[in-house]
């Protein structure tokens, strides 16, 4: 299977402990992005890369979230010190270029459930 | 900022049509964009209209969009119950930004047998 691949699927955590979720994009994307999408909602941005770059950050991605995409290929996003709040399906995209004129690519999501 | 709307259910007969709607504000999307999402699964792109096209027909599936209204509408001709799924309506801007998409709420299909 060549398309976006998210590890784990899904998490079951307690308040207050780290998690860290994985995506491994479609072969050469250079873009990358991470939506988050709760019950009954549709996805909402949270961050993307160009290559290695991280451009953009939404205001929903609060300190005690990181992401990295360290060679321009997978990327990790990293929740600290996690809230009940968090509980979600976080998405992972990408595109081939970037630019209103790419594609976007989702994977399966990994579900998080704090507790 | 952008908006995207959509009605939150639609029930239809296995072998009707099923239309799906939406309206979006930015006068600036160049792309519209449909993902069909299966329980506990992610996103499939189903289809996209470039916003310079008012139809694209794909096998079952036709799009139309009104881009003097901003509504774009998602036609399956002979729904079947394999189609009962959360239809999401995407838009994606012009300008800068992330330059992503920008979702509504989803439309919960519902086939009666």
């Amino acid at each position: 299977d060549t398309g976006v691949s998210q590890d784990p699927r899904h998490k079951i955590t307690k308040r207050g402990q780290n998690v860290t979720f994985r995506c491994d994009p479609i072969s050469e994307h250079n873009r990358l992005y991470w939506y988050r999408q709760t019950l009954g909602q549709g996805p909402e941005f949270l961050t993307y890369f160009q290559n290695e770059a991280q451009l953009e950050k939404s205001r929903l991605l609060s300190d005690r979230f990181s992401a990295e995409r360290p060679k321009g290929s997978f990327s990790t996003l990293e929740i600290q010190r996690t809230e009940q709040g968090d509980s979600a399906m976080y998405l992972c995209a990408s595109s081939p270029r970037g630019g209103a004129f790419d594609t976007i690519y989702f994977g399966e999501g990994s579900w998080l459930t704090v507790v | 900022g952008e908006d995207v709307e959509q009605s939150l259910f639609l029930s239809v007969r296995e072998g009707d049509s099923s239309v799906i709607n939406c309206t979006y504000t930015d006068s600036s999307s160049t792309y519209l964009y449909w993902y069909k999402q299966e329980p506990g699964a992610g996103l499939q792109l189903l289809t996209y209209i470039f916003s310079n096209m008012d139809m694209k027909q794909d096998q079952r599936l036709t799009v139309l969009l009104n881009k003097k209204d901003k509504h774009l509408s998602l036609r399956i001709a002979d729904t079947q119950t394999g189609d009962s799924a959360i239809y999401f309506c995407a838009e994606r801007g012009a300008g800068g930004g992330a330059d992503g998409l920008t979702f509504g709420k989803g439309t919960h299909l519902i086939i009666q047998p």
